[in-house]
């Protein structure tokens, strides 16, 4: 198995240009996660699904769209990229066993924008 | 939510037991205590988890209070490769599909 995976790895925008970043689990997980993590911060939650064709918003969401419309990917879109938005991204996943909700984590997307 | 407090650093020597302190004093009875990892900016990894009692797997034992305010993740001889940012976390409800509230975590140093 893959696990979580994460494209692309690196990405360099210029202000107001849009892009997505794309997460794919293998793990048949119901639940999944964007976060953002700025340089010695820890990680802040974006927008999360519960499953799929749903999705919710985090404690950082605005300038952020989601959408999970296979239960394996969640896409992150910036539609206005902003020097406020650089940032490394990392997707997670979990199952939805109400014994455990262990969080499975990408590689990260490191995102900077000019 | 239960927000945690933890040390900003610690240094460990290599073979010897690293005990990561995280206090919670605003815990609630069903909110369980989670630690997590994350070495050099890599995505974070699970380490254990626990609600009232202590638990132990192949990576580390977690040690709760009996009041639950407070907790300690021992790695039981700590190599140079656990040197890592050790996040204490108390795991969100429902209504945030039980998201992980990261705060800054203890950044470890393990040294020969």
């Amino acid at each position: 198995n893959a696990g979580v995976t994460q494209t692309p790895k690196f990405r360099v925008l210029k202000t107001g240009q849009s892009m997505t970043l794309l997460c794919a689990q293998d793990m048949n997980h119901e639940y999944m996660y964007w976060y953002r993590q700025d340089p010695g911060m820890g990680l802040r939650l974006i927008h999360y699904s519960v499953g799929e064709g749903t999705t919710a918003k985090g404690e950082v969401p605005d300038g952020y769209n989601v959408s999970r419309l296979k239960k394996q990917n969640f896409l992150l879109g910036l539609e206005s990229a902003a020097p406020s938005q650089t940032s490394v991204y990392f997707c997670a996943s979990s199952p939805s066993d109400s014994s455990s909700y262990e969080q499975y984590f990408g590689p990260g997307t490191r995102l900077t924008v000019t | 939510d239960a927000k945690t407090t933890q040390p900003t650093s610690m240094d460990c020597a290599e073979g010897r037991a690293a005990n990561l302190p995280c206090n919670h004093s605003t815990i609630s009875g069903n909110e369980y205590v989670y630690w997590y990892r994350q070495i050099h900016s890599q995505g974070p990894q699970y380490i254990i988890h626990g609600l009232k009692n202590n638990e132990t797997n192949e990576m580390a034992s977690l040690i709760i209070t009996e009041d639950r305010k407070s907790s300690t993740l021992i790695l039981p001889h700590a190599t140079l490769r656990d040197t890592a940012v050790y996040y204490c976390i108390v795991r969100v409800g429902p209504h945030s599909g039980y998201a992980l509230n990261f705060g800054k975590g203890t950044s470890l140093l393990v040294t020969p």
